[in-house]
């Protein structure tokens, strides 16, 4: 089957301006992860959903960030008054529950000029 | 919070030889414990996990300890290949739920022919 997807692949935008992420999980996968990756280090955790429970957003930087979950299905990543400290990747994952193996998406990568 | 320590950053060793990369967590309860391989502009896949209860875990070439008392971890690969190279990332999950893990900063292994 198909596994985690993201879109776009790549995003560049100027300083200030919003952007969306999107993250379609595996199928029956009831929990959804978002972490960012800056070059050369490791997974910084940044939203958690699971099934219908309020998300932990412990992880998100700011309040320019948020999240949103469709159901068990479709996540989206938004970035308002993107900052160049907020260029990196962004990556998906999701699991069947949460301790069962995380499958990661191919990422964002998201470039702030 | 959780703090997780990786070393080395950087391990090189001839093809055959073995490799030894090193983690260690803050939070006593933490209980799941997954390593992640990422190759070059790839997503990030699970290769080993361990929990609280076991104090080793075999897969074939790949083996992963830990020490609850000292809190630390380690990744062992045996009999090295050129295709074992690649960012390896421990992880750690606080507070006893695996939803939000905690990685290390990476360790970038190259295996020389």
């Amino acid at each position: 089957g198909a596994g985690v997807s993201q879109s776009p692949s790549n995003k560049v935008t100027e300083k200030g301006k919003d952007v969306e992420l999107r993250c379609d999980p595996i199928s029956g996968h009831t929990a959804l992860y978002w972490y960012r990756q800056r070059l050369g280090q490791g997974l910084e955790f940044l939203i958690y959903f699971q099934g219908n429970s309020a998300p932990d957003k412990s992880g998100l930087p700011s309040d320019r960030f948020s999240a949103e979950r469709t159901g068990e299905s479709v996540s989206t990543l938004t970035i308002q008054r993107t900052q160049q400290e907020d260029s990196a990747v962004y990556l998906c994952a999701s699991s069947l529950g949460v301790y069962n193996e995380q499958f990661f998406g191919p990422g964002t990568r998201l470039t702030v000029l | 919070g959780e703090n997780v320590e990786q070393h080395p950053s950087t391990l090189s060793v001839q093809e055959g030889d073995s490799a030894v990369i090193k983690c260690t967590y803050s939070d006593s309860a933490s209980n799941y414990f997954p390593w992640y391989k990422q190759e070059l502009g790839k997503r990030p896949q699970l290769i080993i996990d361990i929990r609280s209860n076991v104090g080793e875990k075999k897969d074939q070439r790949i083996a992963v300890t830990l020490n609850k008392t000292a809190k630390h971890f380690s990744l062992h690969i045996t009999e090295t290949q050129p295709e074992d190279s690649a960012v390896y990332f421990c992880a750690a999950s606080p507070g006893g739920t695996a939803s939000k893990l905690t990685f290390g900063t990476g360790t970038r292994l190259q295996v020389m022919l």
